[in-house]
C-alpha cells in the first residue's frame, strides 16, 4: 500500500535551516509528481511546491521562493524540502503528497503522508 | 492567484440532513481543452491529513461512499452530503489544481447539532 513517512520536524530558531524528508514506499515514485502542503497550527491548508517526477520542473508558493528548495533522490524514493531563513509564519505541519503519474495530464492530491511539525520560535 | 471562496465557514446539521457546502472561485477552473474542471474536495478530521473525496469536480475518489457528490462547473462548484452521518463531522477544503500556485479555500467546519 502507498506509504508517505515524513521526517521528524522540530523546533528551529528565526533564520536558521531545517531539511524535511519523505520516504515514499508502495508505488514506483519516479513515476509521480510530488508535492509539499503546509498547515499553520489551528487554520487551514497552503500549497508549498510541486516537483516534476523527474526533478526537471519545480515551482513554489511566493512567500517560500528563493528561501525553500524542493528536490528528490528517485533512487531511494525520497523527497525532500530544504527550508531556509525561516520565519515564525513557517510554522506548521508540513505534509509530503502524491501527485499526477507521468503522462496524465493532471490529478490532485491523493496520498498523503502524517504530516511533520516545524515550530520557528526563539 | 486563484482564490477560492468556500461558504459557510461553518455548518450544524442533524444525522440525516442533507449538507451543501459552495466553492467559488475567482477565475474559471475548466480546461477548455478536455472540458475537465480542475477542481477537487478535501475531508480533514482532527490530527489526520486531508482525505480526497472528489477530483474533476464529480467524480468520486475510490472508496468514497456514495453520499458524497461533487457538482458545478468553471467557476461555483458544491459539494453535497446526501444523508450526514456522525463520521462526516470534518472540516472540508476544495482545492484548484488549474495554475501554479495550487489553492486551497479556507475550508468549510461540519458539526452535528
Amino acid at each position: 500500500q502507498v506509504q508517505l513517512v515524513e521526517s521528524r520536524g522540530g523546533v528551529v530558531q528565526p533564520g536558521r535551516s531545517l531539511r524535511l524528508s519523505c520516504a515514499a514506499s508502495g508505488f514506483t515514485f519516479s513515476d509521480y509528481v510530488m508535492h509539499w502542503v503546509r498547515q499553520a497550527p489551528g487554520k487551514g491548508l497552503e500549497w508549498v511546491a510541486i516537483i516534476w517526477h523527474d526533478g526537471t520542473n519545480k515551482y513554489y508558493l511566493d512567500s517560500v521562493k528563493g528561501r525553500f528548495t524542493i528536490s528528490r533522490d528517485n533512487a531511494n524514493s525520497t523527497l525532500y524540502l530544504q527550508m531556509s531563513s525561516l520565519r515564525a509564519e513557517d510554522t506548521a505541519v508540513y505534509y509530503c503528497a502524491r501527485g499526477r503519474p507521468r503522462g496524465i495530464a493532471a490529478r490532485p492530491l491523493d496520498y498523503w503522508g502524517l504530516g511533520a511539525l516545524v515550530s520557528v520560535s526563539s | 492567484d486563484i482564490v477560492l471562496t468556500q461558504s459557510p465557514d461553518s455548518l450544524a446539521l442533524s444525522l440525516g440532513e442533507r449538507a451543501t457546502i459552495s466553492c467559488k472561485s475567482s477565475q474559471s477552473v475548466l480546461y477548455s481543452s478536455n472540458n475537465k474542471n480542475y477542481l477537487a474536495w478535501y475531508q480533514q478530521k482532527p490530527g489526520q491529513p486531508p482525505k480526497l473525496l472528489i477530483y474533476w469536480a464529480s467524480t468520486r475518489e475510490s472508496g468514497v461512499p456514495d453520499r458524497f457528490s461533487g457538482s458545478g462547473s468553471g467557476t461555483d462548484f458544491t459539494l453535497t452530503i446526501s444523508s450526514l452521518q456522525a463520521e462526516d463531522v470534518a472540516v472540508y477544503y476544495c482545492l484548484q489544481y488549474y495554475s501554479t500556485p495550487w489553492t486551497f479555500g479556507q475550508g468549510t467546519k461540519v458539526e452535528i447539532k
